[in-house]
């Protein structure tokens, strides 16, 4: 079992909609991290967050917001996506200097029609 | 920058053997930390094994087993006897620090990752 959760699994929204994707994580690490991974490729980093304060963006467009209330929980907020949006979004935690890597979650499968 | 290179996009293994995943990387860090994950139609992401580049002993974890050439730059991930279990995807990754005024951030950039089938 996964020690970071993800919720929804699956989500279908539509182009003009909000939603927001959950993660949850108990094990204590101060770093979380956005991942969004296409179809047979990697994943690609979005957002970084170190002790609940953004330290990276990898120039994401202001259509995802995301949000870090506590250091167990990281919103990611979606408004106005495009269907290339379409992909999984994939959680991760990990030390703040990712020593031992980094513990994903099972993602959400976003589908935006 | 830094980069990882998996040159086999898939490869097949018969159901008992052992399989080697190729990886190599390009750094200028001294300090740097190497990762592989499994990656199953379900989508998580589930970690392997790690090797530091100063750890001089090759990293295993059970059936896993990470041959680090570090001159080489190379760090493949060996799994004995496969199992049908293993069929999925096999990312590489590193670990990238960004040094800024006020301290460092770390991040993982992957490999495309090495598509595995296991064949009864």
């Amino acid at each position: 079992d996964t020690e970071v959760t993800q919720t929804p699994k699956h989500l279908v929204m539509g182009m003009t909609n909000k939603k927001s994707l959950k993660c949850e994580q108990h094990m204590g690490h101060r770093a979380m991290y956005w991942y969004k991974q296409k179809a047979k490729k990697p994943p690609e980093l979005m957002f970084v967050y170190s002790y609940e304060k953004l330290s990276i963006n990898e120039s994401v467009p202001s259509r995802f917001s995301p949000e870090c209330p506590n250091s167990s929980l990281l919103n990611l907020h979606l408004h106005a996506l495009q269907p290339e949006d379409s992909a999984l979004y994939l959680c991760a935690s990990s030390l703040r200097n990712l020593a031992i890597g980094a513990f994903f979650g099972q993602g959400t499968r976003l589908t935006v029609v | 920058a830094q980069k990882i290179t998996q040159t086999q996009p898939g490869m097949f293994v018969q159901e008992k053997e052992a399989v080697t995943l190729d990886c190599t990387y390009d750094t200028s860090d001294q300090s740097y930390g190497l990762f592989w994950y499994k990656q199953p139609s379900s989508g998580e992401m589930i970690f392997l094994i790690y090797q530091g580049s100063y750890d001089e002993q090759n990293a295993t974890e059970g059936r896993y087993s990470l041959n680090f050439q570090k001159a080489r730059k190379s760090a493949n991930l060996v799994i004995s006897a496969s199992q049908l279990g293993d069929s999925a995807m096999y990312f590489c990754a590193m670990r990238e620090q960004s040094v800024y005024w006020g301290g460092s951030n770390y991040k993982l950039t992957f490999g495309k990752g090495t598509l595995l089938t296991v064949n009864p």
